[in-house]
């Protein structure tokens, strides 16, 4: 059984460029959620995906947008770079109506906006 | 707005020393979790408590969920060098999670 994947794993862009970051879930995971983690703190939830629609938005602008594919990967889209945007983001795996709702983490992308 | 805090926000111990860290939030929860995250890695799932009142024991790491299900404490005991790293809370509302402030705990020995 494979885990969350991401990729990259660090990334580095200047203010105001695009970047995509990518997560492939665990086999069996149908929902991915993606998470902002600043340097010292919680994560924050940014959007969630299940069956390739979003199904949840946290408090993040619109410049802030995902798709899920067919097989239940994701891409983290992020437009118009501001230096706070810089933190690594993690993405969750897990199975709508599992127990526990008991999500799976990836290692995360750093990202650095210079 | 951050819904849950934690505290203390740091800990500095030796091993063998006991610890206890709190989550706290004004808004009650269908379930709570535990995490710990090592660096350059995801959280990784301790525990998940349902029931207010409920205590689950991992080994040295006891877990309480509140009555009212809207706090939480995780105690270790006997702390060890393996113990260091962040550990998160998250509350579950609509299938959603919600972190706390995190607790970073480092452990010397």
């Amino acid at each position: 059984e494979t885990g969350v994947t991401q990729s990259p794993t660090h990334l580095i862009k200047t203010r105001g460029q695009q970047v995509t970051l990518r997560c492939s879930s665990q086999s069996g995971h149908n929902t991915v959620s993606w998470y902002q983690q600043a340097l010292g703190q919680g994560p924050q939830f940014i959007f969630q995906y299940y069956r390739e629609e979003e199904n949840g938005r946290g408090n993040f602008p619109p410049r802030f947008s995902g798709l899920q594919f067919p097989n239940y990967s994701s891409e983290l889209n992020v437009n118009a770079l501001e230096l706070d945007d810089s933190a690594l983001y993690l993405c969750a795996s897990s199975h709508s109506g599992g127990s526990d709702n008991e999500q799976f983490f990836g290692p995360g992308t750093r990202l650095t906006v210079l | 707005t951050q819904l849950l805090e934690q505290s203390p926000q740091f800990l500095s111990i030796q091993e063998g020393e006991n610890l206890t860290v709190y989550c706290n939030s004004s808004s009650v929860f269908s379930s709570l979790q535990w995490y710990r995250q090592e660096p350059g890695e995801g959280p990784v799932l301790l525990v998940t408590v349902v029931t207010g009142g409920e205590v689950k024991k991992l080994k040295r790491l006891t877990f309480q969920f509140g009555d009212a299900r809207k706090d939480s404490s995780l105690h270790i005991t006997a702390a060890q060098t393996g113990d260091t790293g962040l550990y998160l809370c998250a509350g579950t509302k609509s299938d959603k999670l919600i972190f706390g402030t995190g607790t970073r705990l480092q452990v010397f020995p």
